[in-house]
């Protein structure tokens, strides 16, 4: 089945603890995005890539990375999380930047404390 | 500050019924998708039409496009209980540059039994 699959689904964790969200999908799209999700904000792009090593910012990325090392696999790590980074997280992938369809990952919740 | 912006922001309709929810943008566009999402679930793609297209049919779903008013409508027709989720818009500018999708706020969407 073609998919995004993005873990954990939930996480509560303590501010300055380093963690790592995983996204990776089995489609053999080129272009991934993480997406951060607000009441009242919509959804907020934090970094994209367009392909292996290419990597770039989105409306958001202060206090995010991202690496994409292989083409399945795009994690976002949070180096040290703060409580404003609560949110709900997505992944999302797609043939190309804007001429196809997303598909997204299921979410990730986190909670800063 | 968001490209789409869906309208109403809440909707209330009886099963059965239709239901049409609106999306307005700022920008000139390469194409407009909507999307579902359950409720802290992710985003479901259902439907793209491009900036040389007026008018697209999926299903039971019904998507136009006026570039010169920048809107676009989304009808579902003869609603089911199961289409009480939340709808999206995203626009994908006709200048991508560093931006890809943008999306609106949504439109929650209530269908009684």
């Amino acid at each position: 089945e073609a998919q995004v699959t993005q873990n954990p689904r939930y996480l509560i964790t303590v501010t300055g603890k380093k963690l790592t969200v995983t996204c990776s999908q089995n489609m053999n799209h080129e272009y991934m995005s993480w997406y951060r999700q607000d009441p009242g904000l919509g959804l907020r792009q934090i970094y994209y890539s367009m392909n292996v090593e290419v990597t770039d910012k989105g409306d958001v990325p202060e206090g995010y990375k991202v690496s994409r090392k292989e083409k399945r696999n795009f994690p976002l790590i949070l180096e040290s999380p703060s409580p404003n980074q609560t949110s709900l997280y997505f992944c999302a992938s797609s043939l190309s930047r804007a001429d196809y369809g997303y598909t997204f990952g299921s979410g990730t919740r986190l909670t800063v404390v | 500050s968001q490209q789409g912006e869906e309208d109403p922001q809440a909707l209330s309709i009886q099963e059965g019924e239709n239901a049409t929810m609106n999306c307005s943008y700022k920008t000139s566009i390469n194409n407009l998708q909507w999307y579902r999402q359950n409720s802290g679930r992710g985003l479901v793609h259902l439907i793209l039409i491009r900036s040389n297209e007026r008018e697209k049919h999926s299903g039971r779903l019904r998507v136009t496009l006026d570039t010169s008013k920048k809107s676009s409508s989304l009808l579902i027709t003869a609603s089911r209980a199961a289409d009480t989720v939340s709808y999206f818009c995203a626009t994908a500018p006709l200048d991508t540059g560093r931006r890809a999708l943008t999306f609106g706020s949504g439109t929650r969407l209530q269908v009684q039994p």
